[in-house]
């Protein structure tokens, strides 16, 4: 692995049904984050981890939740989705969260689409 | 509220220059980035600037003024692979990133 990885690269979902997003870095940063895109929208921030083992919610976290037991892995579930969650939702990871200059590296992104 | 603006949409041609507006209303400032992101393709770093002036990276160059929220990111010896959208986000006192909604840039021959 190099970088970052998510998985799976796309996927058709029916409503209600539960869907966990997979994303693995092997940069050892400490901070990741789940985003989410929407046409003509800018990024939107769903949930974050500054450090394994803690969580935070971003600007749109609800529907969603997310779990950190270490460096590598920062999955993302939809517990029950809803079509309005259909979107691109990219992870990312940066060696930490509170520099100012800390650029974040994006994996490929899950294109998800819920009917 | 935070704010990012962007132009939806430009258009410029193969070897000229172009440069892209950003406009930030945030709360509080600890740096400003310029992404590019092609159709399809995930975000990839282009320029950080956290002092007002002028960085240079190649046929790239990004500007900030901090009293006037105000950014730019300035293409050069544009190349048709310069098509892509150019995403700018603010971090803001809690080092979250804010981010505008991007501009698309076309390339013409």
């Amino acid at each position: 692995i190099a970088g970052i990885t998510q998985a799976p690269t796309s996927q058709i979902l029916a409503a209600g049904r539960r869907m966990t997003l997979r994303c693995t870095q092997d940069m050892r940063h400490n901070a990741m984050y789940w985003y989410r895109q929407d046409l003509g929208l800018g990024l939107r921030l769903i949930h974050y981890s500054n450090t394994a083992g803690t969580t935070g919610k971003g600007e749109v976290p609800d529907g969603y939740s997310v779990s950190r037991a270490n460096t590598d892995d920062f999955p993302l579930t939809l517990a029950s989705a809803v079509p309005s969650q259909t979107s691109v939702y990219f992870c990312a990871s940066s060696l930490t969260s509170e520099s100012s200059y800390n650029e974040q590296f994006f994996g490929p992104g899950t294109r998800l689409t819920v009917l | 509220g935070q704010n990012i603006d962007q132009p939806t949409e430009m258009t410029a041609t193969e070897g000229a220059i172009v440069q892209i507006n950003c406009t930030y209303q945030t709360s509080g400032f600890n740096g400003l980035f310029w992404y590019q992101q092609h159709a399809g393709e995930a975000p990839t770093f282009l320029s950080y600037n956290v002092l007002d002036g002028l960085e240079e990276k190649g046929r790239f160059s990004s500007f900030l003024s901090r009293s006037k929220g105000y950014s730019y990111l300035l293409l050069k010896e544009l190349q048709m692979k310069d098509s892509a959208s150019y995403l700018c986000a603010v971090r803001d006192r809690d080092y979250q990133l804010i981010w505008g909604a991007g501009t698309k840039l076309i390339i013409k021959p």
